[in-house]
């Protein structure tokens, strides 16, 4: 079975800063995807970042890296540089043979 | 392609009355999904198309939904006799088994109210 843990319901972060959310996960495949995706407020849900099991080296994307631990389970995202527009919900999700299971998200508050 | 678009945005209904979304895929992608979504959660999976079959359902969903995708192009998702606690946000996505990178796209959604 495959689930996806996200313990912190919400983060505030100040504009310029740095952020980091967390995602723990389980899944019996041995091969899969991890993401993160962004809802911001009442608009769809994009993909943010991700990265396939299989390759050791994390995941960047401009402003967005994660830390993949592979042997503890954990994905989290690094927002660097926080803006106004990364405020959102956040959901970190796992893609096993076919089906994708998200978190519960985090929302993100940015400071101004 | 102008991405996953779902219809209507926004459904009221008095309970016990069915409703039916649709839902366009990008036109190449041969998988499809369905989440549901309440307020301050994840998206909770429904169901899964890959071209027209349906590979997998909810065990959570009961009996009075049911979807069909039944050209392998766009898909519908009805909710018969609907009760309040269905009321929610009804995502659809798709994907590609092409890309090789599992991205799933997703449409704005349908926003059911039952009252």
């Amino acid at each position: 079975a495959q689930t996806v843990t996200q313990s912190q319901p919400e983060m505030s972060v100040q504009e310029a800063e740095t952020v980091t959310l967390s995602c723990t996960y389980d899944t019996s495949e041995s091969d899969y995807y991890l993401f993160w995706y962004k809802q911001p407020p009442s608009r769809q849900m994009i993909l943010v970042i991700r990265q396939e099991a299989y390759k050791q080296q994390n995941a960047t994307e401009n402003r967005f890296s994660v830390n993949f631990q592979k042997a503890a389970k954990s994905f989290s995202l690094k927002i660097s540089d926080s803006q106004l527009g990364d405020a959102a919900m956040y959901f970190c999700a796992s893609l096993g043979v076919h089906k994708y299971i998200f978190g519960t998200g985090t929302r993100l508050k940015v400071l101004a | 392609d102008t991405g996953v678009s779902q219809d209507p945005r926004h459904k009221i209904t008095k309970r016990g009355q069915n409703v039916t979304f649709r839902c366009d895929p990008i036109s190449e992608h041969n998988r499809l999904y369905w989440y549901r979504q309440t307020l301050g959660q994840g998206p909770e999976f429904l169901t899964y198309f890959q071209n027209e079959a349906q590979l997998e359902k909810s065990r959570l969903l009961s009996d009075r939904f049911s979807a069909e995708r039944p050209k392998g192009s766009f898909s519908t998702l009805e909710i018969q006799r609907t009760e309040q606690g269905d009321s929610a946000m009804y995502l659809c996505a798709s994907s590609t088994l092409t890309t090789g990178s599992g991205e799933l796209f997703f449409g704005e959604g349908s926003r059911l109210t039952v009252l």
